[in-house]
């Protein structure tokens, strides 16, 4: 079984629709973040949360919130939904760092999202 | 100017090839530098990690860093068709007693083809 694991995998929607993307991890991680990824701009930080009483801004959280349930649970939602937020979606997660190691990540398999 | 730039390629080179991709960054504070390996329709994985200037080596692939230049590489010998994949770049800087988010290059695809 999958460490991270987001649902759906796919999904359609209309403009003006809520939505909501679920990220479920066994990893143990304390760490938990919401990636998008568009052609040619790479990955980009919606939300993140150390732990379950920690949720803090990405660099582009405009248009969605984020809810962390559990330590092991942390949902994406998008209140309206709008067309330029059609992108694939990741779900990660890391261990709090220790010493020098930095962040590593371990990413889910992504929600491809269209917004019609 | 975004602050980690790296060229999106396309990038086709015949089975046996040495690859080289790069990654030029803005932020000196970048401590922190990865490479993560993008298969189609799946979540990047760690591929390579190293910590401030210099290099790493992993069975084919090897992994440079110069702050100097605000540039680091990639090599990959004797590639392979599976080690067609997007590559995307990231790095991150110390923020106090916590470490700083990742910031992901654009990523680079590479197609290896027999």
């Amino acid at each position: 079984d999958a460490d991270v694991t987001q649902t759906p995998r796919n999904r359609i929607t209309k403009t003006g629709k809520r939505i909501m993307l679920e990220c479920s991890q066994t990893k143990g991680h304390d760490r938990m973040y919401w990636y998008r990824q568009d052609p040619g701009l790479g990955l980009r930080l919606i939300y993140y949360s150390f732990d379950v009483k920690d949720i803090n801004k990405g660099e582009i959280s405009d248009g969605y919130s984020v809810s962390r349930q559990a330590q092991a649970k942390f949902s994406l939602s998008l209140e309206s939904a709008i067309p330029n937020q059609t992108a694939l979606y990741f779900c990660a997660t890391s261990a709090s760092p220790h010493g020098d190691l930095g962040e590593k990540l371990f990413f889910g398999s992504g929600t491809q999202l269209s917004v019609l | 100017q975004k602050e980690v730039e790296q060229d999106p390629g396309p990038l086709s080179v015949p089975e046996g090839a040495i690859v080289s991709l790069n990654c030029t960054y803005s932020n000196s504070a970048f401590q922190y530098f990865m490479w993560y390996r993008q298969y189609s329709r799946k979540g990047p994985e760690l591929l390579m990690y190293t910590y401030s200037s210099g290099n790493k080596e992993d069975g084919r692939f090897t992994a440079q860093v110069d702050k100097s230049s605000k540039y680091i590489s990639l090599f990959i010998r004797d590639s392979q068709p599976s080690d067609s994949a997007t590559y995307l770049c990231a790095m991150s800087a110390r923020e106090g007693t916590s470490y700083g988010k990742l910031t992901f290059g654009q990523g680079t695809i590479l197609t290896v083809h027999p």
